[in-house]
Parts: structure tokens; C-alpha cells; sequence
């Protein structure tokens, strides 16, 4: 079983749409999550970054962890075509340890 | 100019080849790291390093070795390429400055490299 498991989609949804991207991991020492945005041909880039449970808010993106489950997700509100890329989860420990990525979920919003 | 940068962008050899995969950062940061991508399998790390004298293995780093030449500069070899070292392959760094979170990792634009 894989550290970290996010389904790969592809995800496809019309402009507007709400879109919820999901990881589950098994690591309950996990604190630090961030979620990755990654467009074609790009490298990752940090979109969102919590410590521990709770909900982030950053205009129209919500990540949220629920350590207790062990799940954590990324709401887009109102999605754009620009926001046609694949998001990548991942997640530390913290105190310098490595991070860890899911394989990430394609996402394509459609005009 | 990007703070991250990877040279060659794309790359085409031959089994057996030797191949050197270069990544100069401008962010002052002194943690560097060497990934591959692959469809399906995510982001695997291959090496990392914490500064110019640590260097450190990754999940998979059979097939490659590296060096850290300045803080600023980390290079990926392949000593004998082989057709399954094709994939995306990203640098990336961190470090707990200028506000930055120490496991925040910022990542180069990558270098596809396929083996023939």
C-alpha cells in the first residue's frame, strides 16, 4: 500500500463547477500538507500549505485535513480553464523530514 | 530569470550513454533534491542534499549518482543510461528563508529525457 493514494482522474468539468480533489494517506505522524499545481510541461508549484487539521482558505481554494481520517482535500470554487492542470498532494512530518507526493489528479475545465 | 533552472530541457541518447542533468538555483537555499516523474507512479526522490558536504539517497537512486558542486548548483548523472531512466526529471529546493517554510519545495521547469 502506497504512503500517500490520490486518484489520477482525469477529472473533467464544465467552467463554474465546484471541484474536490482528494488524498487519503497512512502516516499518522503526517502534519504538514500542502497541494501542488502542476501545468503541462511545468514543474510543481505550491498552491496551498496547513499544518495539522482544519480548513485554509485562499480565494477561491479550501484545503482541508482531517487527520482523524486521514484524509485531506482541495476545493476549487467557480473553477476557470486555467485551472486545467494536474494537483498534486503531498505531506511531511515536519522537522526536516522528506516530503512525500501523491501521484497527483489530472483536472480539465471545459468552457 | 527563474530561480530554478534546468539544462538541457529535453534530451535524446542512447543506452549506455553517460548523461549529466545540471540545476542552478538563485533562491540562497540549501536543501536541493533530484526527482523523477513517471505516469502513475508520481514523483519518486533520488537524491537530496542539505548542503555541499551532505548528500543523501532517495527511494531510488540505483542508476544514478550526483554531485553538489556550490550550494547554489546540483547535477544528476546517469553513468549508463537505460531505457527505463526515461521519465520527466525535476529538481527542486528548499530552505527556511525569506519567509519560506523549511519543507516547502520550489521545483525547476524539468528535463525529459528519453533513452533509446
Amino acid at each position: 500500500q502506497k504512503e500517500v493514494e490520490q486518484d489520477p482522474g482525469p477529472l473533467s468539468v464544465p467552467e463554474g463547477a465546484i471541484v474536490s480533489l482528494n488524498c487519503t494517506y497512512s502516516n499518522s505522524a503526517f502534519q504538514y500538507f500542502m497541494w501542488y499545481r502542476q501545468y503541462s510541461r511545468k514543474g510543481p508549484e505550491l498552491l496551498m500549505y496547513t499544518y495539522s487539521s482544519g480548513n485554509k482558505e485562499d480565494g477561491r481554494f479550501t484545503a482541508q485535513v482531517d487527520k482523524s481520517s486521514k484524509y485531506i482535500s482541495l476545493f476549487i470554487r467557480d473553477s476557470q480553464p486555467s485551472d486545467s492542470a494536474t494537483y498534486l498532494c503531498a505531506m511531511s512530518e515536519g522537522g526536516y523530514q522528506k516530503v512525500t507526493f501523491g501521484t497527483g489528479t489530472k483536472l480539465q475545465v471545459i468552457p | 530569470d527563474a530561480d530554478v533552472t534546468q539544462t538541457p530541457r529535453n534530451r535524446i541518447t542512447k543506452t549506455g550513454k553517460r548523461i549529466m542533468l545540471e540545476c542552478s538555483q538563485t533562491k540562497g537555499h540549501d536543501r536541493m533534491y533530484w526527482y523523477r516523474q513517471d505516469p502513475g507512479l508520481g514523483l519518486r526522490l533520488i537524491y537530496y542534499s542539505f548542503d555541499v558536504k551532505d548528500i543523501n539517497k532517495g527511494e531510488i537512486s540505483d542508476g544514478y549518482s550526483v554531485s553538489r558542486q556550490a550550494q547554489a548548483k546540483f547535477s544528476l548523472s546517469l553513468e549508463s543510461a537505460i531505457p527505463n531512466q526515461t521519465a520527466l526529471y525535476f529538481c527542486a529546493t528548499s530552505g527556511a528563508s525569506g519567509g519560506a517554510r523549511a519543507d516547502t519545495q520550489y521545483f525547476g521547469p524539468g528535463t525529459r529525457l528519453t533513452v533509446l
